[in-house]
């Protein structure tokens, strides 16, 4: 267990709805990143949260949305849906070690839009 | 941009034997960090091992070391002794440094799939 929870493991949805994917980091982390993985891709970048504020943006569609919440857990909004968004969504969150942001991983959100 | 290299889809090396994954990288940058992280068919991401561009000496984790060349903006992961468990895509990583810490991202490589024979 890293310590990071992501929920839910598993979703299948259809193409136009709406999901809301939910990451809770690491105690004490105040950073949260989320990353797409699509089938055997590296990992894109989506954006990242850092105590409450928007602190980088990656590749991000204008359908997809995030926030991060005062108790720090980070909500990852995908809105009409297509084909193309199933992916495995991560959230990492992370730590300083000797001056390096150090990603820990949960164990992603595998969603299948049909 | 920064961008990250793993010119090596996939690869594949014998139970015992050692393994090198290469991993190049662009930046105009002069401090930052990297990274490899390993994720096993489980799809969980595991952190492998870092190194931060400042040292010279090469990180070092058990079976897993690197060679870092910085000037070439070269970063390969080495694996010794390899174990069946190390079947896995391994995922190369750069991070830059900032004093202020504002943004700081990891930009990930596209991974090496890399298959253990018994």
């Amino acid at each position: 267990d890293s310590g990071v929870t992501q929920t839910p493991k598993h979703l299948i949805t259809a193409t136009g709805q709406r999901v809301t994917l939910r990451c809770s980091p690491r105690s004490g982390d105040l950073s949260v990143y989320w990353y797409q993985q699509s089938l055997d891709q590296g990992l894109q970048f989506l954006i990242q949260y850092y105590n409450g504020e928007e602190r980088a943006k990656g590749n991000i569609l204008e359908r997809f949305s995030a926030q991060q919440f005062p108790d720090l857990h980070s909500e990852l909004n995908l809105s009409s849906l297509e084909l193309g968004d199933s992916a495995l969504y991560f959230c990492a969150s992370s730590v300083r070690i000797s001056g390096a942001n150090v990603l820990t991983f949960g164990a992603g959100s595998r969603l299948t839009v049909l | 941009a920064q961008t990250v290299t793993q010119s090596q889809p996939e690869m594949s090396v014998q139970e015992a034997e050692t393994v090198t994954l290469s991993c190049t990288y662009d930046t105009s940058e002069s401090d930052y960090y990297l990274f490899w992280y390993k994720q096993p068919p489980s799809r969980q991401m595991i952190l492998v091992i870092r190194q931060e561009a400042y040292k010279q000496q090469n990180a070092t984790e058990n079976r897993f070391s690197v060679n870092f060349q910085k000037a070439a903006k070269s970063f390969s992961l080495k694996i010794s002794d390899s174990q069946l468990g190390d079947a896995a895509m391994y995922f190369c990583a750069y991070r830059e440094s900032t004093l202020m810490n504002r943004d700081d991202k990891i930009i990930f490589g596209k991974g090496t799939r890399l298959h253990i024979l018994p």
